[in-house]
């Protein structure tokens, strides 16, 4: 069964410092690897995704995520946060579909709420 | 070209009623999946449908049940409605493909009294 891992629930930085958001996941194969974000009251949006190839992915807002499968580990990273980020992120790990029995489910983590200060 | 879009917004019920929920595919999508987010969690998948037919079902109750239309859209059903179905109810799109991506719409916000 594949899950993941957000350890940090909350974490608070102030506007202009780095960020770097944490997910591990537990997956029998090659897992495809999302992050989204989630506004107060709003749907999920899509800041970047892993399939193959680099294991340094670029998304939106400046926004980029590096995969380390020696680790199991896919952490989202931002150089410089702006206080327009303040929101809710979600690590989610998907099955690739050939031969995969759960494909096209997504498992999300518990999310890591992000607070920016000025 | 419009997203993914959710009917009702918000909606309130009462426990043992039934309630049908709405979603519109993101254009040139074919794939509708339904996701349930309790206040503080992470989104939990209920079902998906692919070509009208339930593809794949999370660990949800037969209370929860869908439908896939010809034009992709769907409806999620919930039967017999408990306290613990207040939640945020996610309809998420996608391209079946061996790349699947899965677009989100905004939501909608069932209150069970």
């Amino acid at each position: 069964a594949q899950s993941v891992t957000q350890p940090d629930i909350h974490i608070t930085v102030s506007e202009g410092a780095s960020l770097e958001l944490r997910c591990n996941y537990s997956y029998g194969a090659t897992p495809y690897l999302f992050w989204y974000v989630q506004s107060p009251g709003q749907g999920l949006q899509l800041l970047l995704k892993y399939f193959s190839g680099d294991t340094l992915v670029q998304g939106i807002k400046g926004f980029e995520a590096e995969f380390k499968r020696s680790q199991s580990s896919f952490n989202l990273r931002k150089p410089s946060v702006h206080w327009s980020d303040a929101a809710e992120y979600f690590c989610a790990v998907g099955a690739a579909h050939a031969g995969g029995t759960s494909y096209g489910k997504l498992t999300f983590g518990q999310g890591t709420i992000l607070t920016v200060h000025p | 070209d419009a997203g993914v879009t959710q009917s009702p917004t918000h909606l309130i019920k009462t426990r043992g009623q039934q309630v049908t929920l709405r979603c519109s595919p993101k254009s040139g999508h074919d794939t509708v999946s339904w996701y349930q987010q309790a206040l503080g969690q992470g989104p939990q998948f209920i079902f998906q449908y692919y070509e009208e037919e339930e593809r794949q079902r999370g660990n949800f109750p037969d209370r929860f049940s869908g439908h896939q239309f010809p034009n992709y859209s769907s409806e999620l059903n919930v039967n017999a409605l408990l306290l613990g179905d207040s939640a945020l109810y996610l309809c998420a799109s996608s391209f079946r493909t061996p790349q699947e991506t899965q677009y989100f719409g905004p939501g909608t916000r069932l209150l069970v009294l």
